[in-house]
């Protein structure tokens, strides 16, 4: 079975610029969630989606948002990028929302701001 | 919300030794508690979970312990293996937003030869 994937792996942009990250979530699994890791505040929740509704949200500013499609796949977006956007941006991916299911991380895309 | 603290921040340990990495967490409504482990240039890995109605789980060299009075659960790898080295995540979702997990901040294992 495969994995969750995200695409792109890399990326490099400059402040003001807008960036969508995507994930492809394990065949089968409905819910998409979505995490920021830094060095500094480590890994913090941004947003779950379930049947293309946002679900749960982070403390995260309105720059930041995402959707997910009819077929489970899941986009997120930041829009005016900072310097401090620079971050390693995973998707996770489990059955459903709302009960406990064990959520599966993607290798995640690594996004710069310069 | 919740909080979630994990210590120590880095250990080092001889191959054959035990590892034990603690977290604590601050919402009693927490019901789910999850393992991750993470390798360089990968995503965390769920590695072992724990829900709040039971008090210990075991898988191989693995183990965790969960003691709900005191907020606090803790990760036991026995016989490390230098695969083992890597950094682990401790985790907690709140009752109803289970995918919603606050992460501890990470402890680094290294296992030596």
């Amino acid at each position: 079975k495969a994995g969750v994937t995200q695409t792109p792996r890399y990326l490099i942009k400059t402040r003001g610029q807008q960036v969508t990250l995507s994930c492809s979530p394990i065949s089968g699994h409905r819910s998409v969630s979505w995490y920021q890791q830094t060095p500094g505040q480590g890994l913090q929740f941004l947003f779950e989606y379930f049947s293309e509704t946002q679900r749960n949200k982070g403390n995260f500013p309105g720059r930041f948002s995402g959707r997910q499609f009819s077929n489970s796949r899941s986009e997120m977006n930041v829009s005016t990028l900072e310097l401090g956007d620079s971050a390693l941006y995973l998707c996770a991916s489990s059955l459903s929302s709302g009960g406990i299911n064990e959520q599966f991380f993607g290798p995640g895309t690594r996004l710069t701001v310069l | 919300g919740e909080n979630v603290e994990q210590h120590p921040s880095t250990l080092s340990v001889q191959e054959g030794d035990s590892a034990v990495i603690k977290c604590t967490y601050s919402d009693s409504a927490s019901n789910y508690f999850p393992w991750y482990k993470q390798e360089l240039g990968k995503g965390p890995q769920l590695i072992i979970d724990i829900r709040s109605n039971v008090g210990e789980k075991k898988d191989q060299r693995i183990a965790v312990t969960l003691n709900k009075t005191a907020k606090h659960f803790s990760l036991h790898i026995t016989e490390t293996q230098p695969e083992d080295s890597a950094v682990y995540f401790c985790a907690a979702s709140i009752r109803g937003t289970a995918s919603k997990l606050t992460f501890g901040t990470g402890t680094r294992l290294q296992v030596t030869l």
